[in-house]
């Protein structure tokens, strides 16, 4: 069992937005503003898309956000795009080190 | 440009401890504003943290794994290594090393990756 929580699965229509939940509690996402997301492809590395909640590094289409309300993180794609199509993980920091995972989403591009 | 290679042996047998090796490339150990570290994924699952390791030797550890587990680096050589012990099937994985932002944006991120390693516990 995963320390942050996700649905294991997620879709949306092409062009459309869909947004994917990290649950975690008030020690970590609710105590820190260091949430990221990750993007992965099959037989792929992760690949960073947010960080620090809502920032986005260079390179990273605007169609990717994040944001966070009590212990809950979220990111959003928007304008649904067919390489959108992946796993995408949740991160985040849980204090001294402790570096917390989410069981991952898997994304489907209708 | 930062890279990173794992390199290790493909197959473990059950009870041995399990080595892999990280190169760095295009960027140093010794920088103070990273950690390196080590995350893992069984096939068809999810990513899991092992451990991180500063280039003073400081270190940290997932609480699951600490136990069996051993991170430490050569600041010669620009590299550092994992150990796991005691492996089972369940340590059957990819492998990754990463690069872990520190006081550098962006913070308390794994920003670069290794490509990874598939290491079997075969029995």
């Amino acid at each position: 069992q995963s320390a942050l929580a996700q649905p294991p699965s997620a879709s949306g229509s092409l062009g459309q937005s869909v947004t994917i939940s990290c649950s975690g509690t008030s020690s970590d996402i609710g105590n820190y503003n260091y949430v990221s997301w990750y993007q992965q492809h099959p037989g792929k590395a992760p690949r960073l898309i947010v960080y620090e909640v809502s920032k986005r590094p260079s390179g990273v289409p605007d169609r990717f956000s994040g944001s966070k309300s009590d212990n809950t993180a979220s990111l959003t794609v928007s304008g649904l795009q067919p390489e959108d199509e992946g796993d995408y993980y949740c991160t985040a920091y849980g204090g001294t080190y402790k570096l917390l995972f989410g069981g991952g989403t898997k994304l489907t591009v209708l | 440009q930062l890279q990173l290679q794992e390199s290790g042996p493909g197959l473990v047998a059950p009870s041995e401890t399990l080595s892999l090796s990280c190169r760095i490339s295009g960027g140093s150990i010794t920088n103070p504003a990273y950690y390196w570290g080590w995350v893992r994924q069984p096939p068809g699952k999810g990513l899991e943290w092992i451990a991180i390791i500063f280039y003073t030797g400081s270190s940290y550890y997932n609480p699951s794994l600490e136990s069996r587990v051993t991170i430490s680096r050569d600041t010669s050589n620009n590299r550092f290594s994992l150990e796991l012990a005691s492996v089972t099937a369940a340590d059957t994985a990819v492998y990754y090393c990463a690069r872990y932002c520190h006081s550098a944006t962006p913070r308390r991120s794994f920003d670069s990756w290794g490509q990874g390693t598939l290491v079997t516990v075969f029995s």
